[in-house]
């Protein structure tokens, strides 16, 4: 079965402090991993797609990798503004079906 | 472009009764997600539709969840009798290739 495992459950930085989120996954052929970005009350926000070991992607403080077995999400001197939840999910490649499977996500609070 | 939008934003109802919950997803968008998150757990997805077509419903929970998509265009979720259990946020989401999300409809059942 897909698995998705996200560490920490919540982070809390000061403005500035660089840090990385985790996403460990588990799936039988791997077709896309996406991390999108949450922010109360509101549905995620679509951040960035990987399909291959080695590949990354960068926009503004963010800039997320990706391994055979995790992704990382770094935030380079971060804001109060990119508090939110960050919520990584893999797309299997095997049964040709679309769905994704998702994280329980990371709480990130920057303060000033 | 407008996004993903979904209908209503909140819903409360008693045990027993109906709700039906509405997406209207992203123009030219083929593909059509529901997805699920109750209370401390993760977002699970429900079904997919390609078109007017049910490509995946292996995350449909049981029969009293029915979802329809006339003509390809906005989607309904009817949910008949609701239990307790059902309370949650529903997620509707729309791609031609990435999913992107409505704002969600958050359901209480009481």
């Amino acid at each position: 079965e897909d698995q998705v495992t996200q560490s920490p459950e919540a982070l809390r930085l000061q403005e500035g402090e660089s840090s990385s989120l985790n996403c460990s996954y588990t799936v039988s052929g791997l077709r896309g991993l996406f991390w999108y970005r949450q922010d109360p009350g509101k549905g995620p926000e679509f951040l960035f797609t990987l399909y291959s070991a080695g590949e990354e992607k960068e926009k503004e403080r963010l800039k997320a990798t990706l391994t055979k077995k995790e992704s990382f999400l770094h935030i380079t001197a971060p804001k109060p503004e990119d508090s939110a939840t960050y919520l990584c999910a893999v797309q299997a490649q095997d049964t040709g079906f679309q769905k994704l499977v998702f994280g329980t996500g990371t709480r990130l609070l920057v303060s000033p | 472009e407008a996004g993903v939008t979904q209908f209503p934003s909140h819903s409360v109802i008693e045990k027993g009764q109906t709700v039906t919950l509405r997406c209207d997803p992203i123009s030219g968008h083929d593909n059509l997600y529901w997805y699920r998150r109750v209370m401390g757990k993760e977002i699970k997805f429900l079904l997919h539709f390609v078109k007017e077509s049910k490509q995946d419903e292996s995350g449909m929970p049981n029969n009293r969840f029915l979802a329809e998509r006339t003509g390809g265009t906005y989607s309904t979720l009817k949910v008949q009798p609701a239990e307790l259990e059902d309370s949650g946020v529903y997620f509707c989401a729309s791609s031609q290739e990435t999913q992107y999300f409505g704002p969600g409809t958050r359901l209480l059942v009481l």
